[in-house]
């Protein structure tokens, strides 16, 4: 069993949808969870930080953390097919540097 | 954040030999990585480079293969050495700015024949 699951996708939903991403993890220690975007041929892009558990909200991106279920989301409102792109969730514990990266999901959205 | 180039952005290279990649950052930092990704897949970190100590290389990647020279706190090159077609793939530096937050650039694409 990997430690991060992340659903390869494609997903694809129609411009305006909100679109929910997901990861689950099994390793308890994790505190630092990221989300990036990826656009083809383009080096991942950090969109979302947070630490601990919680949400965070920027513009029309939501990222949340639940901890007790070992599952992390990123909501994207008023999805726009500038959105299409691969999504990458990573984490890490506390005292390590290395991030651990799920398998990232391919999001389309149609105009 | 941080800005991050890196040469070349792609190349073709024959079989045997060897290529250098380039990593550049536009401040000073004292973590960089450097990863790869093979199409359509998720990234995997090949080494660990801090500047002024040796490289720390994960599970199945090792010097002789990928030699890493960290010279000063904004660059970094990592060769690629005695190249077979399963090299081809896309290589990504990238830099630790904050606790975890990690910046990367725009990645060198690979191709061996």
């Amino acid at each position: 069993q990997k430690e991060v699951e992340q659903d390869p996708g494609p997903l694809s939903v129609p411009e305006g949808a909100i679109v929910s991403l997901n990861c689950t993890y099994s390793n308890s220690a994790f505190q630092y969870f990221m989300w990036y975007r990826q656009y083809s041929r383009k080096g991942p892009e950090l969109l979302m930080y947070t630490y601990s558990s919680g949400n965070k909200e920027d513009g029309r991106f939501t990222a949340q953390v639940d901890k007790s279920s070992k599952y992390i989301s990123l909501f994207i409102r008023d999805s726009q097919p500038s959105d299409s792109a691969t999504y990458l969730c990573a984490m890490s514990a506390q005292g390590n540097y290395q991030l651990i990266w799920g398998a990232g999901t391919k999001l389309i959205i149609k105009p | 954040s941080a800005v991050i180039s890196q040469k070349p952005s792609r190349d073709i290279c024959q079989r045997g030999t060897s290529l250098t990649i380039q990593c550049q950052v536009d401040s000073q930092v004292t973590m960089m990585f450097w990863y790869r990704q093979q199409p359509g897949q998720s990234l995997t970190l090949i080494a660990t480079a801090n500047q002024g100590s040796e490289a720390t290389y994960e599970s199945g990647f090792v010097i002789d293969k990928f030699p890493i020279s960290r010279p000063n706190l904004t660059f970094s090159t990592l060769t690629v050495s005695n190249m077979s077609p399963e090299d081809s793939s896309i290589y990504l530096c990238s830099v630790e700015i904050r606790a975890r937050e990690q910046f990367f650039g725009p990645g060198t694409r690979l191709t061996v024949l």
